[in-house]
């Protein structure tokens, strides 16, 4: 069955320094999405993007994070200078028509 | 108030016991998802449903659209059941899902 890929598992970076978050979603999928869920909290929505460009963003999406199609399979979410709120499990999720989630395994970012 | 609510937060059953997780939303919805969250952390879809009941294996989901309610069901629950269940809603005119907090789940043998 068809999976959607991310890496790494787990990151540790230090305050201040840049992170890429990686995704590969499902080849004929076209919508992609990040979410975060903070320990002990839900799954919490922060970007949308489609046909090359973010469609929705959250709130939470704020100037310090970016995403990016970088080539036509990855799908990246950059956080520009991590603060230690931003620990927090990363969820990419890709979709064709009709709303079929798939999710990726996460990413667990631990900011120190 | 949460815009997806559901009920019971934690849920502790023996295994072969029946199992009826609940989401109520308030929202005009496109679809909502049923997903499974193991202790590590990742997610799985169980379900996606726009309307009526879905069934896979001992997990039977239903939803009412008039009444804004899904259930989710687990017949002949087993340990390796335990898990998180959450309730997500895509909101209608938008491409974001909305989250419950979701229900944890413990079978014990």
């Amino acid at each position: 069955e068809p999976e959607v890929t991310q890496t790494p598992s787990h990151q540790v970076t230090q305050m201040g320094q840049e992170v890429i978050l990686r995704c590969v979603p499902i080849s004929n999928h076209l919508y992609f999405y990040w979410y975060r869920q903070i320990l002990g909290q839900k799954v919490e929505f922060l970007v949308s993007f489609y046909n090359n460009e973010i469609s929705e963003k959250s709130e939470i999406f704020d100037d310090q994070f970016s995403v990016e199609r970088p080539d036509g399979s990855n799908f990246t979410l950059k956080i520009r200078s991590t603060k230690l709120e931003d620990s927090a499990m990363y969820f990419c999720a890709s979709r064709t028509e009709g709303y079929g989630y798939t999710f990726g395994s996460g990413t667990r970012l631990t900011v120190v | 108030k949460n815009e997806v609510e559901q009920s019971p937060q934690n849920l502790t059953a023996q295994e072969g016991e029946f199992i009826t997780i609940n989401c109520s939303y308030s929202v005009g919805i496109s679809a909502l998802h049923w997903l499974q969250q193991h202790p590590g952390g990742g997610i799985v879809s169980l379900f996606m449903l726009s309307s009526g009941k879905k069934k896979h294996g001992r997990l039977i989901a239903t939803i009412n659209i008039q009444e804004k309610h899904s259930s989710l069901h687990i017949t002949a629950s087993h340990p390796r059941d335990s898990a998180v269940y959450i309730c997500a809603v895509g909101r209608s005119g938008t491409y974001k899902y909305i989250f419950g907090t979701g229900t944890r789940l413990k079978v014990l043998a």
